[in-house]
């Protein structure tokens, strides 16, 4: 399968600052990036799509201007958290589609987040 | 109601058993069923894929979807300990992977040597 890569894979911030969440599809080129959110026992969320060149859109629910994703090119997307507060801690997890197999959406390692 | 139903287990079977993972979903409007097997603190890893109703077999893996019961599985042969991970299944629309998925919660399943 295809390779997606996140960076970083565990960050610890204080309340109010800012994290930037990076996706790099390494091995194909992704047209279109998924974000997702998992709290502990529960699902993965779709929290917001994006593609290349392309304004994301966010799962309703999910504030746009609280979680800025950028998906400048191909191969990367980011994820800020912008004002980051302890609520927002949880696991991000991105994936990639449009790769191999057109219909197959492959996930990053995730990323930990934890705001104190 | 939830989406997408799935007992979190954790499920525990001894080794060489078959194992059955199922999902029951409210949404008729999903058209592809996937399952992902996820370790510990890691991104989940696609095992199977499988489009409306019917049958897909992949050397010990064996994913049913029907359709008009809403209801889907996933059936391990053989089971190893190697396969003791979290199973998540996720549907999607028409777009199926061009579409964000919908998961259930996951089973954690356990298998003793």
């Amino acid at each position: 399968g295809a390779v997606v890569s996140q960076h970083p894979s565990w960050v610890i911030c204080k309340s109010g600052t800012s994290v930037k969440i990076e996706c790099r599809s390494l091995d194909f080129q992704a047209t279109t990036m998924f974000w997702y959110r998992q709290f502990p026992k529960q699902s993965l969320m779709l929290m917001a799509t994006s593609n290349e060149g392309s304004k994301a859109t966010y799962e309703q629910g999910v504030e746009k201007d609280k979680f800025l994703i950028n998906h400048a090119s191909l191969t990367l997307s980011t994820l800020t958290v912008t004002s980051a507060h302890p609520e927002d801690s949880s696991f991000y997890i991105c994936s990639a589609g449009g790769g191999q197999g057109a219909l197959e959406q492959y996930f990053g390692p995730g990323t930990r987040l934890t705001v104190t | 109601q939830k989406e997408v139903e799935q007992d979190p287990g954790p499920l525990s079977v001894p080794e060489g058993a078959i194992v059955s993972l199922n999902c029951t979903y409210s949404n008729s409007a999903f058209q592809y069923f996937m399952w992902y097997r996820q370790y510990s603190r890691k991104g989940p890893e696609l095992l199977m894929y499988t489009y409306s109703s019917g049958n897909k077999e992949d050397g010990r893996f064996t994913a049913q979807v029907d359709k008009s019961s809403k209801y889907i599985s996933l059936f391990i042969r053989d089971s190893q300990p190697s396969d003791s991970a979290t199973y998540l299944c996720a549907m999607s629309g028409a777009g199926g992977g061009a579409d964000g998925l919908t998961f259930g919660k996951g089973t954690h399943l356990i298998i003793q040597p």
